[in-house]
């Protein structure tokens, strides 16, 4: 069981809008900014959204973050067929002295 | 351009130890901490530890203290990590990653070496 939570899954279709959560606790999330990955099989994870909602550099602004209280977001304003690939959040965690990850979510596009 | 080179894919026996090496270059080295990141088959990510260029710290990740040890050369700009005792659930792809904030375990990754797959298998 991840510290952070996301849904494993989800599914949209493109040009949609699409967001994935994730959800944490007062020790990470409650305290400390989240980041972003994007991850293609068999490829190293790429990092999309650092600080919560700071794009890294070259990452298309169709890509957002967001963060209240013990949850973040990421957004997709319009998917393409190219955005399927697998997101994970992560945080630094004060009371595990270590990084945290989400489990991971595996978007699929119709 | 900034680039973490690791070394190639290594299949171990149960108990024995692995170590792989991420080769850093095209910054200060001493300047990013470097980070360890593995992925199970079919799993997610999972931080196993990180060690401070400039000095000599390390932080581990609870569940692997005791059986990693992360050390660099800052001769060649190189951070080694090296994992003991090995089981079959320590089958994954290990990960090298650059801190994102200089002097900083805080900032997350932001560079990745390409990978180096460890099989431990009887």
């Amino acid at each position: 069981q991840s510290v952070l939570i996301q849904p494993p899954s989800a599914s949209g279709t493109p040009g949609q809008r699409f967001t994935i959560s994730c959800s944490g606790s007062s020790s990470n999330l409650g305290r400390n900014t989240v980041n972003w990955y994007q991850q293609f099989p068999g490829t190293a994870p790429k990092l999309l959204i650092y600080r919560n909602d700071q794009r890294q550099s070259g990452i298309p602004d169709r890509f957002s973050g967001s963060k209240s209280g013990t949850s973040a977001s990421l957004a997709i304003s319009a998917l393409h067929s190219d955005d399927e690939a697998d997101y994970y959040c992560a945080a630094w965690d004060d009371s595990l002295n270590a990084w945290v990850f989400g489990g991971g979510t595996k978007l699929t596009v119709l | 351009q900034v680039q973490l080179v690791q070394s190639g894919a290594e299949v171990k026996r149960p108990g024995a130890s692995v170590k792989v090496f991420c080769k850093t270059s095209g910054y200060m080295f001493i300047t990013y901490y470097v980070h360890w990141v593995r992925q199970a088959p079919g799993q997610g990510l999972e931080w196993v530890g990180t060690i401070n260029p400039s000095g000599t710290t390390t932080t581990y990740a609870h569940k692997f203290q005791g059986r990693v040890t992360v050390t660099k050369d800052t001769s060649t700009n190189t951070v080694f990590m090296e994992l003991s005792s090995l089981r079959s659930d320590d089958t994954a792809v290990y990960y090298c990653g650059r801190g994102r904030l200089e002097y900083s375990i805080r900032g997350g990754f932001d560079l990745w070496g390409q990978g180096t797959p460890v099989t431990v298998s009887s």
